[in-house]
């Protein structure tokens, strides 16, 4: 079943509005979570890393004021878009892994990604 | 340049025929992950491989990375429908003192009954 549960799915917001995604892990604890963009026929894009506790990490390119990111807890991470704007639309994906010493050892675990259409 | 070389791009077979798909770093991969995605929807974890020469099989899908684990290829053996849909690659590879996580381009197949 799944292990990373990512809501909503589907998302349609008017431009200039906020749109806040969630990501949880549903059996593991995740220092770490990773959130991706994917747009069409292209592979995953890393926004940012988000870290419990602390702020998190972006990509070079990825406006951070634009994609707040929060990850209050151990199993949960949020991702806001900001004012979105129809350049926004992308299918965003969260991830994370499972915490530990030997957490290279595990896989990324995915949410079901969330399509998010700014009108 | 592409730090993570997939391929190929896409692939239409014939349902019952087997294919591969190769991915290619001119790094040392500390891990390799495979991922099915349909299109629109989240990634499914397929395999993991870490050590050179290592290999796994789930089903009729069968993953290998080569001993100077610079290479992963996914075989399917007798394809079925249900074996359509993107397949990445993902690796672990050193970037100065930290690993981080790269990505293929994807592998789009398609399987015709």
């Amino acid at each position: 079943g799944a292990v990373v549960s990512q809501h909503p799915s589907r998302v349609i917001c008017k431009s200039g509005t906020s749109v806040k995604i969630e990501c949880r892990s549903l059996d593991f604890q995740a220092t770490t979570m990773f959130w991706y963009r994917q747009f069409p026929k292209q592979s995953l894009m890393l926004m940012a890393t988000s870290n419990e506790g602390s702020k998190a990490t972006y990509e070079q390119g990825v406006e951070k004021d634009k994609f707040l990111i929060n990850h209050a807890s151990l199993t949960l991470s949020t991702l806001t878009v900001t004012s979105a704007h129809p350049e926004d639309s992308s299918f965003y994906i969260c991830s994370a892994r499972r915490q530990g010493p030997s957490s290279y050892n595990s896989p990324l675990h995915f949410g079901n990604g969330t399509r998010l259409t700014v009108t | 340049s592409q730090e993570l070389e997939q391929s190929p791009q896409s692939l239409i077979v014939q349902e019952g025929k087997n294919l591969t798909i190769n991915c290619t770093s001119s790094k040392t991969l500390y891990g390799l992950y495979w991922y099915k995605q349909k299109y629109g929807e989240g990634l499914i974890f397929l395999m993991m491989l870490q050590k050179g020469g290592e290999e796994k099989s789930h089903e009729k899908i069968t993953a290998k990375l080569d001993e100077k684990k610079q290479q992963s290829s996914l075989h399917i053996t007798a394809s079925q429908p249900s074996h359509a849909g993107i397949y990445l690659c993902g690796a672990d590879i050193r970037a100065g003192n930290n690993r981080k996580l790269i990505w293929g381009l994807g592998t789009s197949l398609a399987v015709n009954p």
